[in-house]
Parts: structure tokens; C-alpha cells; sequence
């Protein structure tokens, strides 16, 4: 069964300082991993995926995220935080072999500190 | 496109009501799917749709909820009779069928049952 985890519910960082939000995973097959960032009485956005290739994705707003194979870990990263970066951060993993299911972490919810 | 569109955005109802709630996907994407958000439980994957049939509606609740997608361009969830435990913010979801696509939120409704 595909599952998703965010080990940490609430990730403070200084303004200007390099973030981490981490997410690990476990699917059958090769995964399609994605991240999506939500604000307050906002839908999901999509922010990232990884599909294949490079195991350093960039995305928008400036992040980016590397897939460990190895680690199964797909972790969220941004060399520089913004106060605007403060939001709601969900991991997510669709397998690449028949189901279509996307399944979401609990969320991570980032603060960023001026 | 306008995205994903759902309808209404927020819903008040008193316990024991019937309460529809309606999501148009973007034109030409093949999958759709219905999640809940609650602060508790996260975000759920309720039921999801591949070209208008039901694939997997494990994730609904009970029986008190169910879900249609007469065609393409449109899908409802309907909860009968509603509780209050099921007050949550409800997203639609779909995405072209290839794996690799992400998929693309509405605005969510936000339904309390009081």
C-alpha cells in the first residue's frame, strides 16, 4: 500500500536561513512524488514532482526538493525563507504502475520568522 | 481554464440534512477525485473516478455519503443524513489520467453542521 510521511508537524526557520521539510515514502514500483503548498482557505497548490531523471527537482517560488531512492525520502528545501513561505506543506506519492491515487502526508506547517 | 470549480464554498446546515456538494473538473482531465480535510485526520482521499466510474470509494465514511459523476464535467458528493462530525473543509481534485500529471485542487468547500 502506498503511504506518506511528514515526521514534523510544525517547522520554524528564520527569515533568510535554508529550510528543510522532510517527507519520507513507501510504494510498490518506481513513485511519482509531488508537493503541494496550501494557505489559509486556499485549495492545493502544486508546487514540484519528481517522475524521473535528476534526483534535484526545482519548482516554484524558488524550491526545489531531492529524491533519495535509497532513503526513500523526498524532502522540501529552499536556500532562503521568506515570511510568505509560511503555509501548510503537503508531500504526496502516486504509484507509477496502475493506481491512480494520490496519497497525502498529514502536512507540515512551515513558519517563517522576520 | 478556470481550474477546478466547486460549488458552493462554504455550506451551513442543521444535523440531519441532506447537503450536496458539486465539483466541475477541468475540461479534458480523465480522473477526478473527492478528498476531506479536517484538522484531526488530514487530508483524505474519499472516493476517486477514472472516466466517469467509480474506481476505489474506499475512503468514504459510511453510507451516509455517496458520490456521482453522471458525465465528464461534473460530480457531486452528497451526505444524507448529515452530522455534525462531518463538518470539514471538502476538495475536489482531477488531473489527466497519465501518471505522471499533478493534480490540480478546487477551492474547496467548507461544510459545518451544526
Amino acid at each position: 500500500a502506498q503511504s506518506v510521511a511528514q515526521p514534523e508537524d510544525q517547522v520554524n526557520v528564520a527569515e533568510g536561513n535554508p529550510l528543510t521539510v522532510k517527507c519520507t515514502y513507501s510504494v510498490s514500483g518506481n513513485p511519482y512524488l509531488f508537493w503541494y503548498v496550501q494557505y489559509p482557505n486556499r485549495g492545493l497548490q502544486f508546487l514540484l514532482k519528481y517522475i524521473t531523471g535528476d534526483n534535484l527537482v526545482k519548482g516554484s517560488y524558488g524550491f526545489e526538493a531531492e529524491f533519495n531512492k535509497s532513503q526513500t525520502s523526498f524532502h522540501l528545501k529552499k536556500p532562503s525563507a521568506l515570511v510568505s513561505d509560511s503555509a501548510l506543506y503537503f508531500c504526496a506519492v502516486r504509484g507509477a504502475s496502475g493506481t491512480y491515487k494520490y496519497i497525502f502526508g498529514t502536512g507540515t506547517r512551515l513558519k517563517v520568522l522576520a | 481554464d478556470a481550474g477546478v470549480i466547486q460549488s458552493p464554498r462554504h455550506e451551513v446546515t442543521e444535523m440531519g440534512q441532506e447537503v450536496t456538494l458539486r465539483c466541475k473538473p477541468i475540461s479534458g482531465h480523465n480522473s477526478l477525485f473527492w478528498y476531506r480535510q479536517t484538522m484531526m485526520r488530514g487530508l483524505e482521499l474519499l472516493i476517486y473516478f477514472n472516466n466517469n466510474v467509480p474506481i476505489d470509494d474506499s475512503g468514504m465514511p459510511e453510507d451516509r455519503f455517496s458520490a456521482k459523476m453522471p458525465n465528464a464535467s461534473f460530480s457531486t458528493l452528497k451526505i444524507q443524513p448529515s452530522e455534525p462530525r462531518d463538518s470539514a473543509v471538502y476538495f475536489c481534485a482531477s488531473t489527466p489520467r497519465e501518471g505522471h500529471t499533478e493534480a490540480f485542487f478546487g477551492q474547496g468547500t467548507r461544510l459545518t453542521v451544526v
